[in-house]
């Protein structure tokens, strides 16, 4: 079946970095696009970041521009979405999604999800 | 302020339907599949439509989804208690350059 589970969450200083991660397992990880998902706490659903199948291809949300890099590892079935310069409005709940859509069709809905990790940016 | 509006919440008694809307542009639902996820409290979100209207295996026909010119809904049947939960719109956005993946900002059900 299908797993997604993400780690390297936790509490991080105004200005500071985290890595996250995202292990794969159940399904040809190297066949599809991945996407970083995060939700505020309390608040709605926002995109982060995709990435396409083979790493030739990545989007960001604007509000993360130029901060985050994410990143694959098709040998090693993994996900990784690099935080820098984090901010008080960066902490969340940030999950890894199976993303269905490419950069052709941007049909991109997610049916599978992580169990998410918390990032808090706090002094 | 969320790309798709959707309604804070809605209510039903079990048994009955209830419908969700989802509004957007042309540069988004107009144009663009839609999906729709379900999220238990406590718990990752979870698709429910894809591509319109299309179900996921595993999710019960009670759920449905259509889309018409620049809006969306979502219609649950026979409402059960256990679908108390938020749920979320979801599509393709155009209106910028690399264009982006865009949210409404959920609705809170609520089982009477």
């Amino acid at each position: 079946q299908v797993q997604l589970v993400e780690s390297g969450g936790g509490l991080v200083k105004p200005g500071g970095s985290l890595r996250l991660s995202c292990a794969a397992s159940g399904f040809t990880f190297s066949d599809y696009y991945m996407s970083w998902i995060r939700q505020a706490p309390g608040k709605g659903l926002e995109w982060v970041s995709y990435i396409s199948s083979s790493s030739s291809y990545t989007n960001y949300a604007d509000s993360v521009k130029g901060r985050f890099t994410i990143s694959r590892d098709n040998a090693k079935n993994s996900l990784y979405l690099q935080m820098n310069s984090l901010r008080a409005e960066d902490t969340a709940v940030y999950y890894c999604a199976r993303d269905r859509g490419t950069v052709v069709t941007h049909n991109h809905d997610f049916d599978y999800w992580g169990q998410g990790t918390l990032v808090t940016v706090s002094s | 302020q969320s790309v798709l509006t959707q309604p804070p919440s809605v209510s039903a008694a079990p048994g009955q339907k209830v419908t969700i809307s989802c509004s957007g542009s042309s540069s988004n639902i107009g144009n663009n599949y839609v999906s729709w996820y379900q999220q238990l409290p406590g718990t990752a979100p979870k698709l429910l439509i894809y591509d319109n209207n299309k179900r996921p295996s595993g999710i019960p026909d009670r759920f449905s989804g259509s889309k018409s010119g620049t809006s969306a809904t979502l219609g649950i049947t026979g409402l059960q208690t256990g679908d108390e939960a938020d749920y979320y719109c979801g599509t393709w956005d155009s209106s910028l350059s690399a264009g982006r993946v865009v949210f409404g900002g959920g609705t809170k059900l609520t089982v009477l």
